[in-house]
């Protein structure tokens, strides 16, 4: 198994340029989640899913918007980039059931100038 | 609302202990968790425990917890250059296991 992949793992945008990220896991999870992580504030998410279909806002989706058609997928857009979006993105998955850990991807570190 | 605190940096003798600690708000939080994060990578789950545990022993890491505090423990016994990280505290709050993070603890071990 793979586990959890993103592309791209670097990405340099200029201010109003718009981009997808992508989260595949193959493992089955039901639960994804999109986190941003900046300088001194851990990771806080932006939006999450609980199954194919199916998506929900977190604690920062403001400027961002997400999409799961196939459950494998977890896809993160910026329609209109801003510095402010200039972090390092992680996607997480997990299986139903409590407890249970989330399984993380190596990031994605985007820049928007 | 939920918020979890750490402090930011810790600095250790290989072979001592490291005792990193964290704060949480949440008092119905369920499970606790302790993510490490190395250089250029992903957050990989060390431990976690359950709301009704007050102890948790996993080989060299020890996870104590004060629900009356709020306050939840890390300890990694004869800490190794290989622990250097940055280490992360979790608390799971509301539905969908959504994690609500610390800033993280970075852990700098020297000889």
């Amino acid at each position: 198994n793979a586990g959890v992949t993103q592309t791209p793992k670097f990405r340099v945008l200029k201010t109003g340029q718009s981009m997808t990220l992508l989260c595949a896991q193959d493992m089955n999870h039901e639960y994804m989640y999109w986190y941003r992580q900046d300088p001194g504030m851990g990771l806080r998410l932006i939006h999450y899913s609980v199954g194919e279909g199916t998506t929900a806002k977190g604690e920062v989706p403001d400027g961002y918007n997400v999409s799961r058609l196939k459950k494998q997928n977890f896809l993160l857009g910026l329609e209109s980039a801003a510095p402010s979006q200039t972090s390092v993105y992680f996607c997480a998955s997990r299986p139903t059931g409590t407890g249970n850990e989330q399984f993380f991807g190596p990031g994605t570190r985007l820049t928007v100038l | 609302g939920e918020d979890v605190e750490q402090s930011l940096f810790l600095s250790v003798r290989e072979g001592d202990s490291s005792v990193i600690n964290c704060t949480y708000t949440d008092s119905s939080s369920t499970y606790l968790y302790w993510y490490k994060q190395e250089p250029g990578a992903g957050l990989q789950l060390l431990t976690y425990i359950f709301s009704n545990m007050d102890m948790k022993q996993d080989q060299r890491l020890t996870v104590l917890l004060n629900k009356k505090d709020k306050h939840l423990s890390l300890r990694i016994a004869d800490t190794q250059t290989g622990d250097s990280a940055i280490y992360f505290c979790a608390e799971r709050s509301g539905g969908y296991n959504k994690l609500i993070f610390g800033a993280g603890t970075r852990l700098a071990v020297h000889p």
